[in-house]
């Protein structure tokens, strides 16, 4: 089974600094997807970046890319400029590729709660 | 656009109670899944279904636990009789190519 381990219960930023959160994985897959979630106390989550085990360049949106480490297993998001908005929780997702017939469900770390300080 | 929908957003019942959660999947998304979140920890697949077909359940616990999702559209999941440890949020998500998540209900069993 897949697994994921995020080994930063907490970690404080100040505001417009960078910020990196790390995230290991386990699977032998060879091809499938991982995500970081944002969750705000409304509970709901919301995608921040999602990468392509196939593609060797590592995802980048607006202020947040990541640090794909394939062979370490590896998954960081560094956010830039960091700014309040930005306090949540954050988890980092693993899934295999479509199986056919539908997405398999997310397996999750236990999240790191980011506090921005201002 | 509408979201994921979920009622209750929030439930305080009695242990030994049951009591049931509501989901409105985003129309068209074919593939629905039910999660559980415990306090401090990431949400578990509990249920996946592909229209109307539960084709993941292994993490279910059948005993307490039931779902349906009738002509594949919305979803509920029940428990009973509701634990004290059962206290949670369940989340639902909808998936056509990316995932949307609800915003979850927060269960307390006293």
């Amino acid at each position: 089974a897949q697994t994921v381990t995020q080994s930063q219960p907490e970690m404080s930023v100040q505001e417009a600094e960078t910020v990196t959160l790390s995230c290991t994985y386990d699977t032998s897959e060879s091809d499938y997807y991982l995500f970081w979630y944002k969750q705000p106390p409304s509970r709901q989550m919301i995608l921040v970046i999602r990468q392509e085990a196939y593609k060797q360049q590592n995802a980048t949106e607006n202020r947040f890319s990541v640090n794909f480490q394939k062979a370490a297993k590896s998954f960081s998001l560094k956010i830039s400029d960091s700014q309040l908005g930005d306090a949540a929780m954050y988890f980092c997702a693993y899934r295999d590729t479509y199986s056919g017939g539908g997405a398999d469900g997310l397996t999750f770390g236990k999240g790191t709660h980011l506090i921005i300080q201002p | 656009e509408a979201g994921v929908v979920q009622s209750p957003r929030y439930k305080i019942i009695e242990k030994k109670q049951p009591v049931a959660f509501w989901c409105n999947p985003i129309s068209g998304h074919n593939t629905l899944y039910w999660y559980l979140q415990n306090l401090g920890q990431g949400p578990e697949l509990l249920i996946r279904y592909e229209n109307e077909e539960a084709v993941d359940d292994s993490q279910l616990p059948k005993d307490r636990f039931s779902a349906e999702r009738l002509k594949g559209v919305d979803s509920t999941l029940k428990i009973q009789p509701a634990e004290l440890g059962d206290s949670a949020v369940y989340l639902c998500a909808s998936s056509w190519v990316g995932y949307t998540f609800g915003s979850g209900t927060r269960l307390t069993v006293v």
